[in-house]
């Protein structure tokens, strides 16, 4: 059964980065099928997509976000990524990782329980 | 970029009810349409793709519909466990350019 675990600082200071690592278990990260998303929620808001990165390093991003994400993958170690730079209190999230089979029009089917992030000196 | 809305925002239903949600994009989307439900502290879980194609595990009282802008996802009858916020997510340029409404939440009346 794959697995997404999502890993990382749960607080982050202003204007600093904010790193998050998902780890894949049950399954490989490689296989052609799947692209590999990060997705976000606010505290009481909706969903917002982030980005989302192919096993090869294509990468795809939410324009709003661009100047400021960058998804990585690391398939030795089975994981991927993001990275978000100068962050403020409106970056104060709720992080999922997810995966985006090819073959479901979109749809991401399995995802990670969620890493609270918040953005506080 | 293409912009998702939902409605209603709310809805009040009892167990049972056949219950309705709409959905809308901005402009044509084809069927690159999904639909999730997510409970309090906890991730959202897929139920519908390619618009109306059923998620596997996922209960047959839930069906989507729709093509192009205008789609619907209907629960039946309405069980206890169905109570949670709903969300549509368009991905007509997948992988890239996706985008969520901004969800409907269904609570006990």
């Amino acid at each position: 059964q794959l697995q997404l675990q999502e890993s990382g600082p749960g607080l982050v200071k202003p204007s600093e980065t904010l790193s998050l690592t998902c780890t894949v278990s049950g399954g490989s990260i490689s296989s052609s099928s799947y692209y590999w998303g990060w997705i976000r929620q606010p505290p009481g808001k909706g969903l917002e997509w982030i980005g989302s990165i192919y096993y090869s390093g294509s990468t795809y991003y939410n324009p709003s976000l661009k100047s400021r994400v960058t998804i990585s993958v690391d398939t030795s170690k089975n994981q991927f990524s993001l990275k978000l730079s100068s962050v403020t209190a409106a970056d104060t999230a709720v992080y999922y990782c997810a995966r985006q089979p090819y073959d479901i029009w979109g749809g991401m089917d399995v995802w990670g329980q969620g890493t609270t992030v918040t953005v506080s000196s | 970029d293409i912009q998702m809305t939902q409605s209603p925002s709310s809805v009040s239903a009892s167990v049972g009810d056949r219950v309705t949600i709409t959905c809308r994009a901005s402009q044509g989307i084809s069927s690159w349409l999904a639909w999730y439900q997510q409970k309090p502290g906890k991730a959202p879980k897929l139920l519908i793709y390619a618009a109306s194609s059923l998620q596997s595990g996922v209960p047959s009282r839930f069906s989507g519909s729709g093509s192009g802008t205008d789609f619907t996802l209907t629960i039946s009858s309405l069980q206890p466990e169905d109570f949670a916020t709903y969300y549509c997510q368009q991905a007509n340029s997948f992988p890239s350019l996706v985008t969520f409404g901004p969800g409907t939440k269904v609570d006990i009346k």
